[in-house]
């Protein structure tokens, strides 16, 4: 069966610090890979999405980066956070023929201070 | 544009039955999916329409009303556990799944 995981699980950074989010997926391959963010009191926000290695598109215009160098490893990624990027962060995956259910990673908690 | 309405928040008891609703305006669709989300949680699969009428999954059914834009979640036999977030969330062109901003549901005893 299928498992995406995400790490870590919290974190407390301060502003103008980097950050890196790793996400994995196992049991699949060539997956479509998504990074969400859901801040308090908003919907789940589309950041990026990738279809394959090196394809990386953006949704939103911000201080972050993505970037999938394995096949099934997506990494989130920033070189001086904001305040404003405090929030709950998700991973999801979905099979390579899209329009299908996605399912989410346990997600990440940024607290930016 | 894209746009996903849904009540913030619906209370019920124990035992009972509660319709979520949700609309929809976007620019295409491919299907329209229920997730629900426990506090500090990440979302989980519920249901999935992509053709109008009822998909029923024991105590949990959808609906789906394409002419109309509209969707429900139907929860029956309430439990405490069912206190959670309820996302709809629509395929639009295909780029991935547009999220409304979840309806909070409180069940008491």
């Amino acid at each position: 069966s299928q498992t995406i995981h995400q790490w870590p699980a919290t974190l407390v950074q301060p502003v103008g610090s980097p950050l890196s989010l790793e996400c994995t997926v196992e049991g699949t391959s060539n997956p479509n890979l998504y990074w969400y963010r859901q801040a308090a009191g908003r919907g789940l926000q589309l950041l990026f999405y990738s279809v394959g290695i090196g394809q990386i598109s953006s949704e939103v215009p911000q201080n972050l980066s993505a970037s999938r160098p394995q096949d099934r490893q997506f990494i989130l990624s920033s070189k001086k956070l904001l305040l404003s990027d405090s929030g709950f962060y998700l991973c999801a995956w979905n099979s390579g023929q899209g329009l299908n259910t996605i399912y989410f990673g346990e997600g990440s908690w940024l607290t930016v201070v | 544009g894209q746009n996903i309405d849904q009540p913030t928040e619906m209370t019920a008891t124990e035992g009972a039955i509660v319709q979520i609703n949700c609309t929809y305006q976007t620019s295409g669709f491919n299907g329209l999916f229920w997730y629900q989300q426990h506090a500090g949680e990440a979302p989980t699969f519920l249901s999935y329409n992509v053709l109008d009428g009822l998909e029923e999954k024991g105590r949990f059914s959808s609906f789906l009303s394409r002419s109309k834009g509209y969707s429900y979640l139907l929860l029956k036999e309430l439990q405490m556990k069912d206190s959670a977030s309820y996302l709809c969330a629509v395929w639009d062109t295909g780029t991935a799944l547009i999220f409304g901003k979840g309806t909070t549901l409180s069940v008491s005893s």
